[in-house]
């Protein structure tokens, strides 16, 4: 596989389940990204991790925790979600520095709070 | 705080037309900017990207057109066709973070 991959494609999940959305390059990036996609809004930074470190927690509500174990892979765990945060979530990757100005991203997780 | 203000939110034009986008913002410390083109089901992809020392940049049908000065950058889709419809988003990046800041994007539908 080339690019970036994520998986699950879909998501349907009640407040109380716990979850998690996959997210793996295939590129030889070292820095990947999370974002938030809402209609009509623009693309909301979650999380950055630069060789393998986390760089960037932009005021995120703890219910959403992160995980990077290796430069490939890159995690985004659930739990205890609210309505408001069903959207689309879009893994990106790129070069760490002055690269990060061109971003690769996954095709996204669409995720559904009940 | 929205950094990069994008409009319209939405055009609908005849095949053969020109789609026209429209950004502006205030950070002077953004260095380069960037647009994205997301197909209804994937995530999206660089198109054509633009740094402040030209106003101008062309690739095939696509231009964008940006005035450092009014701090405003445009795309321009030359000869619309139906395989441009899709959602297209700004950004800019700081120079300080490389940081991108993305507008709110704009849907294209390109009628035959």
């Amino acid at each position: 596989e080339t690019g970036v991959t994520q998986t699950p494609r879909h998501l349907v999940m009640g407040m109380t389940n716990k979850k998690s959305l996959k997210c793996e390059q295939h590129l030889g990036h070292n820095a990947m990204y999370w974002y938030k996609q809402s209609a009509k809004k623009p693309l909301e930074l979650m999380f950055v991790y630069s060789l393998e470190e986390r760089v960037e927690n932009n005021s995120v509500p703890s219910r959403f925790s992160p995980e990077c174990p290796n430069s490939s892979h890159l995690f985004l765990h659930l739990h205890t979600l609210q309505p408001e945060d069903s959207a689309l979530y879009l893994c990106a990757s790129s070069q760490a520095g002055s690269g990060a100005n061109v971003l690769t991203f996954g095709a996204g997780s669409r995720l559904t709070v009940l | 705080q929205q950094q990069v203000k994008q409009s319209p939110q939405s055009l609908i034009v005849q095949k053969g037309g020109i789609s026209i986008i429209n950004c502006a913002y205030e950070n002077t410390a953004f260095d380069y900017f960037p647009w994205y083109q997301q197909f209804p089901g994937k995530g999206p992809a660089l198109l054509i990207a633009i740094r402040p020392d030209v106003s101008e940049k062309k690739e095939g049908r696509f231009t964008i057109s940006f005035n450092k000065s009014a701090k405003q950058f445009s795309l321009h889709i030359m000869d619309s066709q139906p395989g441009d419809s899709a959602t297209y988003f700004c950004a800019a990046r700081d120079e300080n973070d490389y940081k991108l800041s993305f507008g709110a994007g704009t849907t294209v539908t390109v009628r035959a």
